[in-house]
């Protein structure tokens, strides 16, 4: 799997809009790029997942470049309850979905 | 759907002692595993299984051992446990998007 690396932390304000980068220089042409959400004492959950361009659902947005060496997430007017850990993971969807491999993330703090 | 249910959600061990964490999905999810996650740190998987009979290891598979005999449940036993097992264990499921249980918090003395 693809080694990713996020920075560790990042602090932004309520209301604002947060873009997380991640950076996979040695992504295969088969793999996907997700993120999942970790709240304190609870287990990781899936936000969003994309192969290329432009992913959106109805909590954020995925931007991939076409190189797709790097990806964005993006949180649009985060609040307090986003404060969170983001983890950037890079993988097949269907060989690699379940044995996925997490690095420490980036720490989100939102600030009122 | 309960998803995915781990028990307990609690334990204190003393080194040497076992004990099996209890896991379970009720989605019909082919895919299961293992993490634990040591303090300010990211997870990291212990075992997995693609179904039924069928385990295989992950990235810090020893001290730990599992099986899995029906679709359903996935328990990791710890054979002996040691101080430095202490950590919070999740389990998950599914077939693509993973689904987290809430965790076995386990502390050995």
């Amino acid at each position: 799997l693809a080694k990713t690396t996020q920075p560790i932390s990042m602090d932004s304000y309520e209301g604002q809009e947060v873009n997380i980068t991640c950076s996979h220089n040695n992504i295969a042409t088969n793999d996907y790029i997700t993120w999942y959400q970790q709240f304190p004492s609870q287990g990781p959950r899936f936000i969003i997942q994309g192969y290329k361009t432009k992913v959106t659902n109805e909590v954020a947005s995925l931007f991939i470049p076409a190189d797709r060496k790097s990806s964005t997430l993006s949180l649009p007017r985060v609040s307090l309850s986003d404060t969170a850990v983001y983890y950037c993971l890079v993988g097949e969807v269907l060989d690699s979905s379940y044995k996925l491999i997490f690095g420490s993330g980036t720490r989100l703090l939102v600030r009122p | 759907n309960a998803g995915v249910t781990q028990t307990p959600k609690f334990q204190v061990l003393k080194t040497g002692q076992s004990m099996t964490l209890q896991c379970a999905q009720d989605m019909n999810h082919e895919y299961m595993s293992w993490y634990r996650q040591d303090p300010g740190m990211g997870l990291r998987l212990i075992h997995y299984s693609v179904g039924a009979g069928i385990t295989d290891q992950g990235e810090v598979p020893n001290g730990y051992n599992v099986s899995r005999s029906t679709t359903e449940d996935f328990p990791l036993r710890l054979l002996s446990a040691a101080p430095s097992q202490t950590s919070v264990y999740f389990c998950a499921s599914g077939d693509g998007e993973q689904f987290f249980g809430p965790g076995t918090r386990l502390t050995v003395l």
